[in-house]
């Protein structure tokens, strides 16, 4: 199970940090991921952590957001800083599940959170 | 960056009838595209991943196909509770670009 925390209500250049705790299973030991969905929008993959800690982002929000989790707490988190009005969104985590069929392994996300809700204005 | 295209964008259909919706990537994935299903104020939901393997608890009416660029989803049978958005996203590398949706309206 995940559940997501810390949205809110936030000005334009602005920070946040969301988190997503985890029970059922160790974060640190799969490939995390941060969606979001803007209003009226479809999915946007925002960002992913490895569970060897390498870390990527969309270019929407690169060099603003950081992916991170705390091992001891089984939390992801997602630190957002110089936030935007198009950042207004509800984020989810969600699990990444890393299957083996041969001859490659293939990656998707399982298991997800309700998600947060942050609006920036 | 791999762009991910749906189509068609919306369709209307009855209880009882078989759906297909398409996505295409802007280059070769292989086999790895997702398919989830989304309703409002809810959690995504995966229903295929590897391209056409239902993911567990899936009713079987729905199926994936396709490889390389071209992939398609079918609902047979469609229930009044899959009436909602679809999306395709590749997992091929990062960033795992999603499609822009299909929504399934009732007729």
């Amino acid at each position: 199970q995940l559940v997501e925390s810390g949205g809110d209500v936030v000005q334009p250049g602005g920070s946040l940090r969301l988190s997503c705790a985890a029970s059922g299973f160790t974060v640190s030991s799969n490939y995390m991921n941060w969606v979001r969905q803007a209003p009226g929008k479809g999915l946007e993959w925002v960002a992913h952590i490895y569970a060897g800690g390498s870390t990527y982002y969309a270019d929407s929000v690169k060099g603003r957001f950081i992916i991170s989790r705390d091992d001891s707490k089984n939390t992801l988190y997602l630190q957002m800083s110089s936030l935007r009005v198009d950042d207004t969104a509800i984020y989810y985590c969600a699990r990444d599940e890393q299957l083996w069929l041969a001859p490659y392994y293939f990656y998707h996300m399982d298991v997800w959170g309700k998600g947060t809700t942050v609006t920036v204005s | 960056d791999i762009q991910m295209t749906q189509s068609p964008s919306s369709l209307s259909a009855s209880v009882g009838d078989r759906v297909t919706i398409t996505c295409r990537a802007s280059q070769t994935i292989n086999r790895y595209l997702n398919w989830y299903q989304h309703k409002s104020g809810k959690a995504p939901k995966l229903l295929i991943y590897a391209a056409s393997s239902l993911q567990s608890g899936v009713p079987s009416r729905f199926s994936g196909s396709g490889s390389g660029t071209d992939f398609t989803l079918a609902i047979t049978n469609l229930q009044p509770e899959d009436f909602a958005t679809y999306y395709c996203q590749h997992s091929y590398t990062p960033p795992r670009t999603f499609g822009p949706g299909t929504k399934v309206e009732i007729k």
